[in-house]
């Protein structure tokens, strides 16, 4: 059983510019959910989908969107990057969108911006 | 508003000693879940325990052992003699039932154990 991948690992962009992280969810799981985690904090929930539809979402701007596909991979989309967004970016996958099922976490794709 | 906090930012023990992380949370929901996770330096994620709110019964697996009180809002997490690969960040959650379908976790600002020889 393959377990949630990301990419890229790393990641260096400017300010202004606009960037796409990558996920696959683990094998049988249909929700995907968003983390970013600055150093030293706790990873803070961005949003959330289940069955390619934004079904929750955390206290982030319009500029941080997302997608999910038939295969339940998912993308982040982050525009107008800002110094600020310069993070840990985690990806979990569950069985199902609704509390209480267990999350499971890839190894996340930090991203610089300078 | 649901709120994790871990009071303890760092904690330092010799291989072999027992170690308690603490965990206090806030909800006015009265079906939530709490979390364990651990986080080692290669950054993922890994899932250790899940609990609901009308499960108190305290948990042992191997190591680890979780105390859950709902008296005091705590779910703490025990190591006992604890090993140099525990060395990690170790992140409490919340889950709470009124945030609707999404199963959003709130995280605390987790606490870094470091276990030395």
């Amino acid at each position: 059983e393959t377990g949630v991948t990301q990419s890229p690992t790393h990641l260096i962009k400017t300010r202004g510019q606009q960037v796409t992280l990558r996920c696959s969810s683990q094998s049988g799981h249909n929700t995907v959910s968003w983390y970013q985690q600055a150093l030293g904090q706790g990873p803070q929930f961005i949003f959330q989908y289940y069955r390619e539809e934004e079904n929750g979402r955390g206290n982030f701007p319009p500029r941080f969107s997302g997608l999910q596909f038939p295969n339940y991979s998912s993308e982040l989309n982050v525009n107008a990057l800002e110094l600020d967004d310069s993070a840990l970016y985690l990806c979990a996958s569950s069985l199902g969108q609704t509390p209480g099922y267990e999350q499971y976490f890839g190894p996340g794709t930090r991203l610089t911006v300078t | 508003a649901q709120k994790v906090t871990q009071a303890q930012t760092e904690i330092s023990v010799v291989e072999k000693e027992d170690v308690t992380l603490d965990c206090v949370y806030e909800t006015r929901d009265t079906t939530y879940y709490l979390f364990w996770y651990k986080q080692p330096p290669s950054g993922e994620l890994v899932f250790l325990i899940r609990r609901n709110s009308f499960d108190e019964q305290n948990e042992i697996s191997g190591r680890y052992s979780w105390n859950f009180q709902k008296s005091t809002s705590s779910f703490n997490f025990t190591i006992t003699a604890s090993q140099v690969v525990d060395s990690a960040v170790y992140f409490c959650a919340l889950s709470e039932l009124s945030t609707g379908t999404a199963s959003k976790l709130t995280f605390g600002t987790g606490t870094r154990l470091q276990v030395t020889l």
